[in-house]
């Protein structure tokens, strides 16, 4: 089974500024996907970011990227010029590529609490 | 632009009681999932359906099933309901799993309380 960990119950960052949220990850599969999800207070669970392992070009959404080392099994998010509605929850989530017939849920990290200052 | 639905937003339970939890998944979306978070825990995955047919089951208590209908919104029942089982409950949806584009998007949560 697979396992994502991120190491950082909570990081604060002041506005304006980048900070980087950690998750690695275990499995002996090649082909996955990596998402990051962040959950403000609301509760509401919002996509922020997606990779296929297969891809090796880092993605990128605005002012989020990623910085995918396959290899190293790591997975970091990079939130740039840093926002005050960047605080919230971040949550990074593996999920099996279809072919592997593992199932197509979504596993999860025990998530990063991010504050940010203003 | 839709998003995924959820019905109610609240629940409160008895103990020893049944809740029956309600998904509408994003229009043209043929695959919903389940997932349960716990208080300060990360999202778990109960179970999920593709094209109404269960496609994988993860901790889903056996007090506990569900189903997806034919308009592709799904039900989450829960019966002889226990404090522990009061959590965050949400639905997500997404397209075949199969295709290229098969991001998970989540409804807002059901909160149910167990007392």
């Amino acid at each position: 089974a697979q396992t994502v960990t991120q190491s950082q119950p909570e990081m604060s960052v002041q506005e304006a500024e980048t900070v980087t949220l950690s998750c690695t990850y275990d499995t002996s599969e090649s082909d996955y996907y990596l998402f990051w999800y962040k959950q403000p207070p609301s509760r509401q669970m919002i996509l922020v970011i997606r990779q296929e392992a297969y891809k090796q070009q880092n993605a990128t959404e605005n002012r989020f990227s990623v910085n995918f080392q396959k290899a190293a099994k790591s997975f970091s998010l990079k939130i740039s010029d840093s926002q005050l509605g960047d605080a919230a929850m971040y949550f990074c989530a593996y999920r099996s590529a279809p072919y592997n017939n593992a199932g197509n849920m979504l596993t999860f990290g025990g998530g990063t609490r991010l504050m940010v200052k203003p | 632009a839709a998003g995924v639905i959820q019905s109610p937003r609240h629940l409160i339970k008895e103990k020893r009681e049944t809740a029956t939890l309600k998904c509408y998944p994003i229009p043209r979306h043929d695959t919903v999932y389940w997932y349960q978070q716990g208080p300060g825990q990360d999202p778990q995955f109960l179970i999920s359906f593709y094209e109404k047919m269960q496609s994988d089951k993860g901790s889903i208590p056996d007090r506990f099933s569900a189903q997806q209908f034919s308009d592709y919104h799904s039900e989450l029942n829960m019966s002889s309901l226990e404090l522990g089982d009061s959590a965050l409950y949400f639905c997500a949806s997404s397209l075949d799993p199969t295709s290229g584009r098969n991001e998970q998007f989540f409804g807002p949560g059901t909160r149910l309380t167990v007392l």
